[in-house]
């Protein structure tokens, strides 16, 4: 199992441009989240996904999109990419009755311009 | 919103020597989860606490789930080079599903002098 698998591992935006980030897990785990990293912020929930077919907001979504493609695939979009959303972005998934426990991918680090 | 306090924010021990850091806040929590970020990494998850008073080991690791449901701690024995990395505390309120919201404390980063 490659558990959760996210491209691109890096990426440099110029500000206003648009990308989409793609996450992917295969141990069939009901639930996916996006986060973003910053120093000295921790860890913050940008979007979840608590089963296919649905989505929510976190606790900063603003500027942010997601699809929740298949079960497997959990896509955040950034329309119009500013220098306040240069982070690393990291997507977790977590299996039916382990709330909490999140399985993280390695992350995509983002620079905007 | 609702935080944690994680303690200390980093450590600089010696290897071989035993490490302490702890999460507090003024919120209930159902569940307690000690996660360890190696540099470049995601988060991996080291151990989940679900129940109060709770005392549970992994290998040289050792977290408890405060009986107040308000903290935890962890406590690493016989520090080794590869523990170095920033250790993350988090506690779940609610259930699986739209109820769930997980706090996240900032970390403790830890280095191991050889």
């Amino acid at each position: 199992n490659a558990g959760v698998t996210q491209t691109p591992k890096f990426q440099v935006l110029k500000t206003g441009q648009s990308m989409t980030l793609q996450c992917a897990q295969d141990m069939n785990h009901n639930s996916m989240y996006w986060y973003r990293q910053d120093p000295g912020m921790g860890l913050r929930l940008i979007y979840y996904s608590a089963s296919e077919g649905t989505t929510d907001k976190g606790e900063v979504p603003n500027g942010y999109n997601v699809s929740r493609l298949n079960k497997r695939e959990f896509s955040l979009r950034l329309e119009s990419a500013a220098p306040s959303q240069t982070s690393v972005y990291f997507c977790a998934s977590t299996p039916r009755g382990l709330a909490g426990a999140e399985f993280f991918g390695p992350g995509t680090r983002l620079t905007v311009l | 919103g609702q935080q944690l306090n994680q303690s200390p924010q980093s450590m600089f021990i010696q290897e071989g020597e035993d490490v302490s850091m702890n999460c507090t806040s003024s919120s209930i929590f159902n569940t307690w989860l000690w996660y360890k970020q190696d540099p470049g990494e995601g988060p991996v998850l080291l151990i989940a606490l679900y129940k109060a008073g709770e005392l549970t080991s992994n290998g040289r690791l050792t977290a408890q789930f405060g009986i107040t449901r308000k903290d935890s701690f962890l406590n690493i024995s016989a520090s080794i080079p590869s523990d170095v990395g920033i250790y993350f505390c988090a506690g779940l309120m609610g259930n699986a599903g739209n109820n769930r919201k997980l706090i996240w404390g900032l970390g403790t980063s830890l280095a191991v002098n050889p």
